[in-house]
């Protein structure tokens, strides 16, 4: 059963407006984490925010802020002010059981984000 | 934030070929590593969990004599992709996990390009 769904193959913005990108997710665990990655088309994977399952509070860093909605299971990612340079692939990920060596990430299908000057 | 590197960055073989991929974390130590693939315009794919020291444990339907991981020092896991096809071509991206009880962070490569003719 997938368990990172990304529901938007793609999506057009007008620079300077903000984006949402939809990201749910389905595991059975208390203990979690989620991320969310931008893939340029380079290829290198840059991690852009992180959102444990225990945190009370929405992840934010600079320009993107964590949208968790934990009864729903929902990640979303809000890029405020998007820039040219936002144009790229969006990976939302998962980890189950946070603070364990042997977890591991699985991915999204992806977004790919075009921002139109 | 940490440095994974990989060699080469791109690779283009013969098939019928082994090729060899290094995977380092350069200002680290990692316990684990992980190995994924993404074909174009797909997510990534876990192939394999590698700890340092131990056998790999790799994902369901990932043939373990076909991609062969080596991860013997806290900074080094290798991936070998044995007698390759065209159809193995595909861009292979390395993770490493700090071994950070508190973060748990992991940080990816910039990947390597692998196309067999």
């Amino acid at each position: 059963a997938q368990k990172i769904t990304q529901t938007q193959p793609g999506m057009f913005v007008q620079e300077k407006e903000a984006v949402t990108l939809d990201c749910t997710y389905d595991t059975s665990d208390q203990s979690y984490g989620l991320f969310w990655y931008k893939q340029p088309s380079s290829g290198e994977m840059i991690f852009l925010i992180y959102q444990g399952s225990y945190d009370e509070q929405n992840a934010t860093e600079g320009r993107y802020s964590l949208n968790f909605q934990k009864a729903r299971k929902s990640a979303n990612l809000v890029i405020s002010a998007s820039q040219l340079g936002d144009s790229a692939m969006y990976f939302c990920a998962m980890r189950e059981g946070r603070r364990s060596s042997a977890s591991k990430i699985i991915f999204g299908s992806g977004t790919r984000l075009s921002i139109r000057p | 934030g940490a440095v994974v590197s990989q060699h080469p960055s791109w690779v283009i073989c013969k098939s019928g070929t082994s090729v060899k991929i290094e995977c380092r974390s350069l200002d680290f130590q990692a316990t684990t590593m992980f190995w994924y693939r993404q074909f174009p315009k797909q997510s990534l794919m876990l192939m394999a969990t590698s700890n340092e020291g131990s056998k790999a444990t790799y994902e369901q339907g990932v043939e373990k004599d076909k991609f062969l991981i080596n991860h013997a020092s806290l900074t080094l896991s290798t991936l070998t992709v044995t007698s390759a096809h065209p159809e193995d071509s595909s861009f292979y991206i390395c993770s490493a996990r700090i071994s950070s009880v508190i973060y748990n962070e992991q940080f990816f490569g910039p990947g390597t390009r692998l196309t067999v003719l």
